[in-house]
C-alpha cells in the first residue's frame, strides 16, 4: 500500500497571500495524484488530477506541481472561500487507492 | 449532470450488517467507462477507500476491508450498493459514493453528499 503523507497538518495564511502544500508519497506515483478540497459538512471536490491539470470550473489561482513522489499544490493569493481541508490521493498502485491524512487551510 | 446520493441507516447495532445504497442519475453504471466507488470518513478524521464496482460486475475491495464487503450492483436501476458485516463502533463514518474513470486518470468525480452511518447499541 502506497502512504501518502502531506505537510504541514495546518498552514495559516493572509488573505491574498500564497498558500503552499506538499504531498508525498512512499514511493514514485509518476503523475498519478488527485488534489481534493473539502468544506466543512460537504464532500471532497476534485481540484486537480494528474497532478498538475485543473478540473472543470476550478479557479486558476489553484495549481498542482510534481511528479514521482514529492507534489505540491499552490493557492497564489488566498481568498476566503478556500478555507478548507486539501487532501492529495494517489492512483498509480490499488488496490487500494490511497489518500493523505489532510492539510487544513485557515486565515492568519 | 452526473449526480450520486447515498441512502441507508443511520444507526446500525454491533455486530449487524451496514447497507448502503448509491443512486446514480445523469449517467449509466453499466456504460463501461467508469468505476463506482464507496469511500469512507471518519469524523474528523482522513478519507478511506473502500472498494469499488466496474460495469461488468468486477470488484476491488480494500484489502483492509475485504473480509467482511460486499458490493454489488442493479444497473436497471442505475444503482450500486455496499454491504459491511459485523460493523463495529470503528465503521461509524460518513460514507460516500463516488465516480472514477475505468481507464487513465483514476480520480473520483464526482462525489454523493455523503450519509453518516453510526455504529451503536
Amino acid at each position: 500500500e502506497i502512504v501518502m503523507t502531506q505537510s504541514p497538518d495546518t498552514l495559516s495564511v493572509s488573505p491574498g497571500e500564497r498558500a503552499t502544500l506538499s504531498c508525498r508519497a512512499s514511493q514514485s506515483i509518476s503523475s498519478n495524484l488527485a488534489w481534493y478540497q473539502q468544506k466543512p459538512g460537504q464532500a471532497p471536490r476534485l481540484l486537480i488530477y494528474g497532478a498538475s491539470i485543473r478540473a472543470t470550473g476550478v479557479p486558476a489561482r489553484f495549481s498542482g506541481s510534481g511528479s514521482g513522489a514529492e507534489f505540491t499544490l499552490t493557492i497564489t493569493s488566498l481568498q476566503s472561500e478556500d478555507i478548507a481541508l486539501y487532501y492529495c490521493q494517489q492512483y498509480n498502485n490499488w488496490p487500494p487507492w490511497t489518500f493523505g491524512q489532510g492539510t487544513k487551510v485557515q486565515i492568519k | 449532470q452526473v449526480q450520486l446520493q447515498e441512502s441507508g441507516p443511520g444507526l446500525v447495532k454491533p455486530s449487524q450488517s451496514l447497507p448502503l445504497t448509491c443512486t446514480v442519475s445523469g449517467d449509466s453504471i453499466s456504460s463501461g467507462d467508469h468505476f463506482w466507488s464507496w469511500i469512507r470518513q471518519v469524523p474528523g478524521k482522513g478519507l478511506e477507500w473502500i472498494g469499488h464496482i466496474s460495469y461488468t460486475g468486477t470488484t476491488y475491495y480494500n484489502p483492509s476491508l475485504k473480509s467482511r464487503l460486499f458490493i454489488s450492483m442493479d444497473t436497471s436501476k442505475n444503482l450500486f450498493f455496499l454491504n459491511l458485516n459485523s460493523a463495529t463502533a470503528a465503521d461509524t463514518a460518513v460514507y460516500y459514493c463516488a465516480r472514477s474513470q475505468s481507464v487513465g486518470e483514476n480520480c473520483f468525480d464526482p462525489w454523493g453528499q455523503g450519509t453518516l452511518v453510526t455504529v451503536s447499541s
